[in-house]
């Protein structure tokens, strides 16, 4: 069963621009993972965010988490062709030991 | 290097006939998980398993089984594969349950049934 959903479903911007994109969850969460995948490859792990953590930065990537309104958001800044791929939030649920389930995912092409 | 090696990559078979996708991890992970992912439907969960010899459903579990023999080890079997089953499936692992660490992905297996 979907708890993140990503939002927009695509999206495309220029080489150097931020792209933004957003995950909508519908119960308490223990921690929330945003992930990329590059075109039928794997997913590869990009950043962990714990319920009682506000935003979190790794390199040219933040994320911000606002439990109150259930939602968080991944920013890739100074963006480069390489970035293109698909972003998918993982929320793992607070109640439990249930499985990380995953969004549909954002398309996000940065053309050079 | 640490990794997922999932086995065929790309597999074409006929309906009806049992079929074997192996997932190996060589960093002595605690969790692993199979998944598949459809266009419009995103990545669903197929089977997981927490330890050797403990295995549980996921959200799409019918027509598949799994086993985790080996803690390194968890080959998804589909008994009577079905054309619906036609997908690109993902093994993953992670050191403790797959929700409080991040999960490591095999390069998947583009399975299609005819």
């Amino acid at each position: 069963s979907q708890q993140g959903e990503e939002d927009p479903q695509a999206l495309s911007i220029q080489e150097g621009e931020n792209a933004t994109m957003n995950c909508s969850y519908k119960t308490s969460i223990n921690n929330l993972q945003w992930y990329r995948q590059n075109s039928g490859r794997g997913l590869v792990h990009l950043i962990l965010i714990r319920s009682n953590e506000r935003e979190k930065h790794s390199g040219r990537l933040r994320v911000t988490l606002d439990t109150s309104k259930k939602s968080s958001s991944l920013l890739i800044t100074a963006s480069r062709a390489a970035d293109t791929a698909s972003y998918f939030c993982a929320t793992a649920r607070n109640s439990g030991n249930t499985p990380l389930v995953f969004g549909k995912g954002t398309r996000l092409s940065v053309i050079a | 290097e640490a990794q997922v090696t999932q086995n065929p990559r790309y597999l074409i078979t006929v309906t009806g006939k049992k079929l074997t996708v192996t997932c190996s991890q060589n960093m002595n992970h605690e969790y692993m998980s199979w998944y598949r992912q459809d266009p419009g439907l995103g990545l669903r969960q197929i089977y997981y398993s927490m330890n050797v010899e403990a295995t549980d459903k996921g959200d799409v579990p019918e027509g598949y089984k799994v086993s985790r023999k080996e803690k390194r080890n968890f080959p998804l079997i589909l008994e009577s594969p079905s054309p619906n089953q036609t997908s690109l499936y993902f093994c993953a692992s992670s050191l403790l349950t797959g929700r409080n660490s991040p999960l490591h992905f095999g390069n998947g297996t583009r399975l299609t049934v005819t």
